[in-house]
């Protein structure tokens, strides 16, 4: 079946520390997608790539970074630099000619 | 960015009442749409709306796209426990190259 897959489902840090995201399609899709979502807060886009080798900041990026070195891999480095980075974290993807997100299942982040 | 308002925040109901829930943009969009997200999962699409007065159903589900291109909303008729979630509703403008715009959601509560 064709879908995204995000993991770590759960993952834990001490502060300072750096950790990765992953998030896998296997859609074929285009772009890719990174959102925070906090309670109350909706959905916040952190980084999108919508072609291999490229990608945009969104509304929150400072504290996180990214990668698009393949078509179907897209991960989320959040960095120590990130000061409140307790959270939920959503991969989403694109098909190029529409504008329907596939979400991922999420990760969840707690910094210790 | 850009942001909708969506309303309410969030609702306590009977189980086998019916809902509605809406959002609003400054903006025009040239598409709305509306996800789910069940706890600890990624969001869900329901009902995709492409054009300005359009009425979409899908089983309970009631969507419509704003004849001003400015608004949408969303009904769940007889209302069942598993409709339990975060609603989510969506927009693309016209430019159709920035990133679709999320509501903060609605939380549902279903009292059996």
């Amino acid at each position: 079946d064709g879908g995204i897959t995000q993991s770590p489902k759960y993952l834990f840090r001490k502060e300072g520390q750096n950790v990765t995201l992953s998030c896998e399609q296997n859609l074929n899709h285009d772009a890719m997608y990174w959102y925070r979502q906090d309670p109350g807060q909706g959905l916040r886009l952190i980084y999108y790539s919508q072609i291999v080798n490229d990608f945009q900041k969104g509304d929150i990026a400072e504290g996180y970074s990214v990668s698009r070195e393949k078509k179907e891999s897209f991960p989320l480095t959040v960095t120590s630099a990130q000061k409140n980075p307790t959270a939920f974290y959503l991969c989403a993807s694109r098909w190029g000619g529409a504008n329907v997100l596939t979400f991922g299942a999420g990760s969840r982040l707690t910094v210790l | 960015g850009q942001q909708l308002n969506q309303s309410p925040q969030s609702m306590f109901i009977q189980e086998g009442e019916d809902v509605s829930m809406n959002c609003t943009s400054s903006s025009i969009f040239n598409t709305w749409l509306w996800y789910k997200q069940d706890p600890g999962e990624g969001p869900v699409l329901l009902i995709a709306l492409y054009k300005a007065g359009e009425l979409t159903s899908n089983g309970r589900l009631t969507a419509q796209f704003g004849i001003t291109r400015k608004d949408s909303f969303l009904n769940i008729s007889a209302s069942i426990p598993s409709d339990v979630g975060i609603y989510f509703c969506a927009g693309q403008d016209d430019s159709g190259n920035t990133p679709l715009v999320f509501g903060k959601g609605t939380r549902l509560s279903v009292i059996a």
